[in-house]
């Protein structure tokens, strides 16, 4: 079975870090590329990040340039958020998504989820 | 950032009649287009790629269309199952700078 499971979030302080990682199985996860996406209690989509296959070739929403990076272990089938500095506005549900394609496709598996906040 | 506007917020519309949600991308994306399903308490779930390519699983009542800028996603005999959240995505950068629409939410009329 084809399957995403993130783990990670928690209840964070403002300006603190903490680190989202994501466990893929029943597909050949270096073959994919690999992305992050947010959603707010009560709102829509945000993507977030994305990482090609082979990690050559890495994007970020503006909202998170500079504070957030992305990465994989191709050996152990995983996928990592690193959040630093962060915000009352990265409070969400934060989804980990396979891409169709080694590169930027659509996103044909998503896990459920793993929640965020951030508060004092 | 490409922009993504999706009309209306909300359809309100009964069941077994067609829905009609429109994206509009405030940039050429050519075809690289995505629709999602979500429903509450659920992850996104993909319906269309490439503009009008149905996923896998997808009942053919679900169909897309448009290229460039102007985008529809039909639903020609609305289910029960049908009434959820709908958003649309672009995904054409290079490095990766996907953006979703705000979403249209199909209710039950």
């Amino acid at each position: 079975e084809v399957q995403l499971v993130e783990s990670g979030g928690g209840l964070v302080q403002p300006g603190r870090s903490l680190r989202l990682s994501c466990a893929a199985s029943g597909f050949t996860f270096d073959d994919y590329a690999m992305h992050w996406v947010r959603q707010a209690p009560g709102k829509g989509l945000e993507w977030v990040s994305g990482i090609s296959w082979n990690s050559g070739s890495i994007g970020y929403a503006d909202s998170v340039k500079g504070r957030f990076t992305i990465s994989r272990d191709n050996a152990k089938n995983s996928l990592y958020l690193q959040m630093n500095s962060l915000r009352a506005e990265d409070t969400a549900l934060y989804y980990c998504a396979k891409d169709m394609t080694r590169v930027n496709d659509a996103f044909d598996i998503w896990g459920q989820g793993t929640m965020v906040t951030v508060s004092s | 950032e490409i922009v993504m506007t999706q009309s209306p917020a909300t359809l309100s519309v009964s069941p077994g009649e067609r829905a009609t949600l429109s994206c509009r991308a405030s940039q050429s994306v050519s075809s690289n287009l995505a629709w999602y399903q979500q429903k509450p308490g659920q992850a996104p779930r993909l319906l269309i790629y490439g503009a009008s390519t149905r996923a896998t699983g997808i009942p053919a009542r679900f169909s897309g269309s448009g290229s460039g800028t102007e985008f529809t996603l039909t639903i020609s005999s609305l289910q029960s199952e049908d009434f959820a959240v709908y958003y649309c995505q672009q995904y054409n950068n290079w490095p990766p700078r996907n953006t979703f629409g705000q979403g249209t939410k199909l209710e039950i009329k």
